[in-house]
């Protein structure tokens, strides 16, 4: 299958930072969307985009398709430890909703 | 978004049987999947539950291993069959309303441990 990579792979930070992390692949997507998953518990979509160069937020969390439609970011300003968790970008490069998930960003976030 | 109720949410089982995992949703739901998320690792599809004909298959995923069903809109089960270690993995249903390009919401999963 199609290899998404995620980055950074894990990042700790301060309680109040911002955080940038991104996702890309060699192919192009037609859809591109961002999970969240807690330990114990089923991914949790946070953000989903369907155009190139759409950038679209989500409270504290703002994400972007890439204009090469090969990445994807996501930001999430002033961090709080709920923040905690993994983070997954996700595409679909057919339409027909079969996903291609990333490697995941395993963020920790410091009181 | 639709609520979705997985069973068993965790189970260990002894190698060469198999278990039946049930996916349930509470509204009818156009699209059901079916993902494995082996330990520490990323989500991967095993196959689309297609309602009323048989599901579709992604590479390296196979109908003798991995038996779907899909009777109706709200309903699906996942079946490991002849399980080994290596098949000890988060299993995760997840559903899409509406069109194919709507985005998918997942169930908590069932996590499964063979001894």
């Amino acid at each position: 299958g199609q290899q998404l990579n995620q980055s950074p792979q894990s990042m700790f930070i301060q309680e109040g930072e911002d955080v940038s992390m991104n996702c890309t692949s060699s192919s192009i997507f037609n859809t591109w969307l961002w999970y969240k998953q807690d330990p114990g518990e089923g991914p949790v979509l946070l953000i989903a985009l369907y155009k190139a160069g759409e950038l679209t937020s989500n409270g504290r969390l703002t994400a972007q398709f890439g204009i090469t439609r090969k990445d994807s970011f996501l930001n999430i300003s002033a961090s709080i430890p709920s923040d905690v968790g993994i983070y997954f970008c996700a595409g679909d490069q057919t339409g027909a909703n079969n996903l291609f998930f990333g490697t995941g960003t395993r963020l920790t976030v410091i009181p | 978004s639709a609520v979705i109720s997985q069973k068993p949410s965790r189970d260990i089982c002894q190698r060469g049987t198999s278990l039946t995992i049930q996916c349930q949703v509470d509204s009818q739901v156009t699209m059901m999947f079916w993902y494995r998320q082996q330990p520490g690792q990323s989500l991967t599809l095993i196959a689309t539950a297609n309602q009323g004909s048989e599901a579709t298959y992604e590479s390296g995923f196979v109908i003798d291993k991995f038996p779907i069903s899909r009777p109706n809109l709200t309903f699906s089960t996942l079946t490991v069959s002849n399980m080994s270690p290596e098949d000890s993995s988060i299993y995760l249903c997840s559903v899409a309303t509406g069109g194919s390009n709507q985005p998918q919401h997942f169930g908590d999963g069932t996590r499964l441990s063979i001894l």
